[in-house]
């Protein structure tokens, strides 16, 4: 069964740097979708993209972030300058249309 | 902005017991509803979408229904097993469009026991 893949599984990183998540989303799907959990709270949506382009995204998401679709399988989020609150599990999801999302395993991010 | 409650936070039962999680939203417009589980340290399954215009969806020992008028749905697991043991997870999405933004809830954690 196709599934969501997300590398790498767990990213230690120093405060300031930039770190880059990647996701490769199941083939056929069009949306893609990046959340994030911090530990011990509720799953939090940060970005949505269909079409080349964003086309939602949350408070969370600021000029520190972004999202880019290289070649036709990956799927990559890119923070900046790291900080220590960006310590999270960030998850990458994608679906076929606007109706059930399919998530990857997760990466977990520690920001020292 | 779409706030998401469950209801309860935890919940342990024997096994065979059939059991309801509960799950309220506090915007009535909404475009679909999914349940989820996650296992601890791992990503989130899809388990069932409803859409707006459904009232439940079945998938072998699962139920959930909507009740969108009232912001509420259930998720009914009928005898449960100790490997339903997980975070199910509640979420929303408020308006279609080039993708759907999910509000989530804070889970109910279930301990089924042998």
């Amino acid at each position: 069964e196709p599934e969501v893949t997300q590398t790498p599984s767990h990213q230690v990183t120093q405060m300031g740097q930039e770190v880059i998540l990647r996701c490769v989303p199941i083939s056929n799907h069009l949306y893609f979708y990046w959340y994030r959990q911090i530990l011990g709270q509720k799953v939090e949506f940060l970005v949505s993209f269909y079409n080349n382009e964003i086309s939602e995204k949350s408070e969370i998401f600021d000029d520190q972030f972004s999202v880019e679709r290289p070649d036709g399988s990956n799927f990559t989020l890119k923070i900046r300058s790291t900080k220590l609150e960006d310590s999270a599990m960030y998850f990458c999801a994608s679906s076929l249309g606007t109706d059930t999302q399919y998530f990857g395993p997760g990466t977990r991010l520690t920001v020292l | 902005k779409q706030e998401v409650t469950q209801i309860p936070a935890a919940l342990s039962v024997p096994e065979g017991e059939n059991l309801v999680l509960n799950c309220s939203f506090t915007d009535s417009a909404i475009y679909n509803l999914q349940w989820f589980r996650q296992d601890p340290g791992k990503g989130l399954t899809s388990l069932l979408l409803i859409q707006s215009s459904q009232r439940e969806q079945t998938s072998g020992r699962l139920n959930a229904s909507l009740d969108k008028s009232s912001g509420r749905s259930t998720l009914y697991i009928a005898a449960s097993q100790p490997g339903d043991s997980a975070t199910y997870l509640c979420a929303v999405s408020t308006r279609p469009g080039n993708g759907n933004q999910f509000y989530f809830g804070t889970g109910t954690s279930l301990t089924v026991i042998p």
